[in-house]
């Protein structure tokens, strides 16, 4: 059963860049084009957002509110995807989550999610 | 603001159904299947539904969907105490080059 794993850095300062990497367990990142490598987060008390996904190819979607600010990559050799926001503000400050999406818009499985807190 | 509206809260005694709506337009929930999730404090949300009323293994069939328009619908039947968590709409939206659109999430309380 794939499993997914968030890690990187609980802190970072404002106008930095957050940094975080996915792995992926049980499993591999799939060569299936409909399947998506996605990142979701959520602030606190809040609800979800989409950020953004990454195929096996390396095609990128991205969330328009995020996308000046965000790129996606994959590792394959060590079956992982990450994620970077650059120019963090406070309001970034949020649970990240990275998820499979596949063609019928399931995101499944998850992994446990990683709290971000962005702060001098 | 999300771009899929659903009622902040809902609540029901042990037994009872509970539906909650989730309200989009054309360019999603109109065009698009529908997912449902639900989280419970401290954890990730969880697939619930998917492609409007479809149950992954292991969902029970006290949860149910449903879509008409641009609405969409999660019913619980027969409700119990550990269904009380946030659930969640989701949907892709055509617009904007593609993007997967959230509810704000509805508050469940089991009174």
């Amino acid at each position: 059963q794939v499993h997914l794993q968030e890690s990187g850095p609980g802190l970072v300062k404002p106008s930095e860049t957050l940094s975080l990497t996915c792995t992926v367990s049980g499993g591999y990142i799939s060569p299936d084009y409909r399947d998506y490598y996605s990142w979701i987060r959520q602030a606190p008390g809040l609800g979800l957002q989409w950020i953004g996904c990454i195929q096996f190819s390396g095609s990128t979607n991205y969330n328009p509110s995020l996308k000046s600010r965000v790129s996606l990559s994959l590792d394959l050799a060590n079956n992982q995807f990450s994620l970077n926001l650059k120019s963090v503000t406070a309001a970034d400050t949020a649970i990240y989550f990275c998820a499979r999406r596949d063609y019928d818009n399931r995101f499944d499985p998850w992994g446990q999610g990683i709290l971000v807190t962005v702060s001098s | 603001q999300s771009v899929l509206t659903q009622p902040p809260s809902a609540s029901g005694t042990p037994g009872q159904r509970v539906i909650i709506s989730c309200s989009g337009s054309t360019s999603n929930i109109g065009s698009n299947y529908v997912q449902w999730y639900q989280q419970f404090p401290g954890a990730a949300p969880k697939l619930l539904l998917f492609r409007n009323n479809q149950r992954p293994s292991g969902i029970p069939d006290r949860f149910s969907g449903s879509k008409s328009g641009t609405s969409a619908s999660l019913v619980i039947s027969g409700l119990r105490s550990e269904d009380e968590a946030d659930y969640y709409c989701a949907a892709w939206d055509r617009s904007q080059s593609g993007i997967v659109v959230f509810g704000a999430g509805t508050k469940l309380t089991v009174l």
